[in-house]
């Protein structure tokens, strides 16, 4: 089984339409959340972190679980620009009292005119 | 200011060779990793330097693989002799050192390397 779980997708969407992305971790040890963004042969860029109260940033809005070890990213009317594939992404705990970045295998989004 | 730099773009070369990957992370960042996304996969890590020091290298595949900072600088990943399923995008990633109580700093990562082995 898989760290952290992600639906590849495609999700394909019109402007403007509304998409949540799901993912789960299985690692208790993980101690911050994020999403990546990550465009065509690009490297992947911190899109915004991911807090139990929940953030939002402008159209986007993430959500943490931590009891049920689920994450959610809301995008809202969403724009052509907004085509990537979103990382869910897991900071676990090690032993050195280090950390390690975890990746989902990210959720491909297609918006179309 | 400059971020992470990555050495070649793209590499392309026969199952036996040796290639020597390069990165620059940014300046006055300690903290240097590497990590690999080969095709249809996940993006995994490799390893962790703290300036010139492995801190974390369980994510090694195997012992063709060789990475080193000297200086605490720039970090060089070596792969000896290239077999055909280490092809797949080498990312470097930097960050400072996270202050006192803060659990985690961002992580900036760098274009990649295209390793291709045929």
């Amino acid at each position: 089984r898989k760290e952290v779980e992600q639906d590849p997708g495609p999700f394909n969407v019109p402007e403007g339409a509304t998409v949540a992305f799901n993912c789960t971790y299985s690692n208790s040890a993980s101690q911050s959340f994020f999403w990546y963004r990550q465009d065509c042969r690009k490297e992947p860029k911190l899109l915004m972190s991911v807090y139990s109260s929940g953030n939002e940033d402008g159209r986007f809005t993430a959500q943490l679980n931590r009891a049920s070890q689920y994450i959610s990213l809301l995008i809202r009317d969403s724009k052509l620009s907004d085509s990537a594939t979103y990382l869910c992404v897991v900071n676990i705990a090690m032993n050195t009292g280090f950390q390690k970045l975890v990746f989902g295998t990210g959720t491909r989004l297609l918006v179309s005119p | 200011e400059a971020g992470v730099t990555q050495f070649p773009s793209h590499s392309v070369i026969e199952k036996g060779q040796t290639v020597t990957l390069r990165c620059d992370p940014i300046s006055g960042h300690d903290n240097l990793y590497w990590y690999r996304r080969v095709m249809g996969k996940e993006i995994k890590f490799l390893l962790h330097f703290v300036k010139e020091s492995k801190q974390d290298e369980s994510g090694m595949p195997n012992n063709r693989f060789l990475a080193e900072r000297t200086g605490g600088t720039y970090s060089t990943l070596k792969v000896q002799p290239a077999e055909l399923e280490d092809s797949g995008v080498y990312f470097c990633a930097s960050s400072q050192e996270a202050p006192r109580g803060v659990s985690y700093n961002e992580q900036f990562f760098g274009p990649g390397t295209r390793l291709t082995v045929l």
